[in-house]
């Protein structure tokens, strides 16, 4: 059956530095999503990546979706304290079920 | 900007009791959802409604939930005879087309349930 991992699962990043959290799927992905959830929040919708290679960018965030569309990234430059949160991929299975990832909880030190 | 509004806040119920969480989504959303999380874990999918049926639903979702739309705005989950294990977050979305097509789709805050 299909994997998707979602790693790391938690982040700890000194203010400033960049990271990245991935989804990686065993099978091929129709499309994928990416939300964050603040503490105490709900999921917020960030970006939507459909496209082999795609690539879009919101301020310091950088989505990617891999050429064979297996895998996806979020990539966050110069981390601020309101990037604190779990960042959670969604992606349409290749059953047509619905699944979040397990997300990628990130702290910030300042 | 339009939000999904969910109440109550958080729901205090004792183990065996009814509970009905209940959802207003966004006025020109066709497709709803409930999500639950339990503390600490990712959200998980628990059911799908369009056009006043249910399209999709989780293993989670057994006989013990059930979703409606009573009227033009509000969707409900209720959940029958409440288990300790039910203690969850419970999510509301909605979104403009089939989740089948991978829509964005737009959260409530949210019904935090504790079960006794």
């Amino acid at each position: 059956g299909q994997q998707v991992m979602q790693i790391p699962q938690y982040q700890h990043v000194q203010e400033g530095e960049d990271f990245t959290t991935y989804c990686n799927s065993s099978t091929t992905l129709s499309n994928i999503q990416w939300y964050k959830q603040r503490p105490g929040g709900h999921p917020v919708f960030l970006i939507q990546l459909v496209k082999s290679g795609e690539v879009k960018k919101q301020k310091r965030l950088t989505f990617q979706f891999g050429e064979a569309k297996k895998n996806s990234s979020l990539h966050i430059t110069a981390t601020q304290t309101t990037d604190v949160g779990t960042y959670f991929c969604r992606y349409l299975s290749n059953d047509y079920k619905l699944s979040f990832g397990a997300g990628t909880t990130v702290t910030v030190r300042a | 900007e339009p939000e999904v509004t969910q109440t109550p806040s958080h729901q205090v119920t004792q183990m065996g009791q009814e509970v009905i969480l209940r959802c207003v989504p966004i006025s020109n959303h066709l497709y709803f959802y409930w999500y639950r999380q339990i503390l600490g874990q990712k959200v998980e999918f628990l059911v799908s409604f369009y056009n006043n049926e249910i399209s999709e639903k989780s293993e989670i979702f057994d006989d013990q939930f059930s979703v409606e739309r009573p009227d033009g705005s509000n969707f409900t989950l209720k959940i029958r005879s409440t288990k300790l294990e039910d203690s969850a977050m419970y999510f509301c979305a909605s979104s403009v087309s089939s989740g089948q097509s991978n829509q964005p789709q737009h959260f409530g805050d949210g019904t935090r349930l504790s079960i006794l």
